[in-house]
């Protein structure tokens, strides 16, 4: 069974620390993507990456960074965590063309305090 | 560029009648279309996509959808639900490339017994 694992279900982190975030595929996948979901306002990528050490902004970028030195790793880097980036975060990952979709992993919902 | 709607923020329904979920689409290309449903405190999962041929997709637990290019939609159908079918449901669009995807805002649908 394909899979895109992401590190944490739940994280609870305080306002100012580094956050990393870390996403697994075992797809062989060249296409990875980072989202954050809010209640009202839907998914909203945040940055993306087609190719390993690529990575594109996504319409969120402000306040995340990301890491691809590996294929099937993609990691989100919060520098500084403030409490507006309490939110659920999925990872996503799909091959190029267009047939088989995103794979999402189930999610990693992060609370800054 | 391209653009998902679903009207409906939240339906409710009872256990066993029929339901539709709303999308509608706009793009300047062709486009392939899905269905993903996420279940409480997990990440999305593919219910169902069209890419070419019939029009009428068949999807996993019972829902179809139907491609309607005239009216630039892809509505969600089952003919009767399930309380376990309770969930949000997310439309989404992307182009020839398949590399990034247009999320609708969400439905969440909710079985009432």
């Amino acid at each position: 069974d394909v899979k895109v694992t992401q590190s944490s279900r739940y994280l609870v982190k305080r306002t100012g620390e580094k956050v990393f975030l870390e996403c697994v595929q075992d797809m062989d996948h060249e296409n990875m993507f980072w989202y954050r979901q809010d209640p009202g306002l839907g998914l909203r990528l945040i940055y993306f990456s087609y190719d390993v050490k690529m990575k594109e902004k996504g319409d969120i970028p402000e306040g995340y960074s990301v890491s691809r030195e590996k294929k099937e790793r993609f990691s989100l880097i919060l520098e500084s965590a403030s409490t507006n980036q309490t939110s659920m975060y999925l990872c996503a990952s799909s091959s190029q063309g267009r047939d088989y979709g995103y794979t999402f992993g189930s999610g990693t919902r992060l609370t800054v305090v | 560029a391209q653009s998902v709607t679903q009207l409906d923020s939240q339906v409710p329904v009872f256990e066993e009648a029929p339901v539709e979920l709303r999308c509608n689409y706009s793009s300047s290309v062709s486009v392939y279309l899905f269905w993903y449903v996420q279940y409480p405190n997990q990440g999305l999962q593919l219910l169902l996509k069209y890419l070419s041929g019939s029009t009428l997709v068949k999807g996993i637990n019972g829902f179809e959808a139907e491609f309607n290019k005239s009216q630039t939609s892809f509505h969600l159908r089952k003919p009767s639900v399930h309380i376990s079918d309770t969930a949000e449901y997310f439309c989404a669009v992307t182009d020839n490339y398949g590399q990034n995807f247009v999320f609708g805002p969400g439905t969440r649908l909710s079985v009432l017994p």
